[in-house]
């Protein structure tokens, strides 16, 4: 049981230029959740996803998109990549109900835009 | 919306002593409340949570949480700290998808524990 998996782990992307940010979970959990994480300001909430087929803005989502066509992945584009964006990325899942349950995190992924 | 306050960046303690960090928390109606511990370069680990019942909680690590709903608060306590509890802790709130809360799971900016041996 591999919990929930991001890749990659680290990345340098030049100014301008796109990406997408992998995270997959087999635990058939519901609820998947993009977390951006810089020091001193805790995590903040990109997007969410309450099921297949359907995603919701969190706090700060300009600049990212996300889909979720299936229920384990839940990819996270960035378009045009600016500095404001390096930052640790955290993907979380919770299995149906987040009032239930706790969330699993990934291993996160460092991301510099230079 | 639902918010969360760790008013705290960075606490110091010596290993033996006790522990207490703070956790606010700013939502209408019950919030179901956790508190997650970050250690260098890994993901979020849960230490305890909150839903109802006992204001009381235990967790794992020795650590346990009170719940205040006079107060706001749910603050995370430990009777003696040791070396290997280095680590970031955040607490976090659920508002619930019934009370129009979207299920969305928020953190607060987190407290830095450093442990003096």
């Amino acid at each position: 049981n591999a919990g929930v998996t991001q890749t990659p782990k680290f990345r340098i992307l030049k100014i301008g230029q796109s990406m997408t940010l992998q995270c997959t979970q087999d635990m058939n959990h519901n609820y998947m959740y993009w977390y951006r994480q810089d020091p001193g300001m805790g995590l903040k909430l990109i997007y969410y996803s309450v099921g297949a087929g359907i995603t919701d803005k969190g706090e700060v989502p300009n600049g990212y998109n996300v889909s979720r066509s299936t229920t384990e992945d839940f990819p996270l584009r960035l378009e045009l990549a600016a500095p404001s964006q390096t930052s640790v990325y955290f993907c979380a899942s919770i299995w149906k109900d987040p009032l239930n349950t706790e969330a699993f995190f990934g291993q996160g992924t460092r991301l510099t835009v230079v | 919306a639902q918010s969360v306050t760790q008013p705290d960046i960075h606490i110091t303690v010596s290993e033996g002593a006790s522990l207490e960090l703070r956790c606010n928390y700013s939502y209408g109606a019950t919030p179901y409340l956790f508190w997650y511990v970050q250690s260098p370069g890994q993901g979020l680990q849960l230490l305890l949570k909150y839903f109802s019942g006992d204001t009381l909680v235990q967790g794992i690590k020795g650590f346990e949480a009170e719940f205040k709903r006079s107060q706001s608060s749910f603050n995370l306590r430990k009777p003696s700290v040791h070396w290997s509890d280095a680590a970031e802790y955040f607490c976090a709130v659920v508002a619930s998808r019934l009370t129009g809360g979207g299920n969305k799971l928020t953190f607060g900016t987190g407290t830095q524990l450093k442990v003096e041996l």
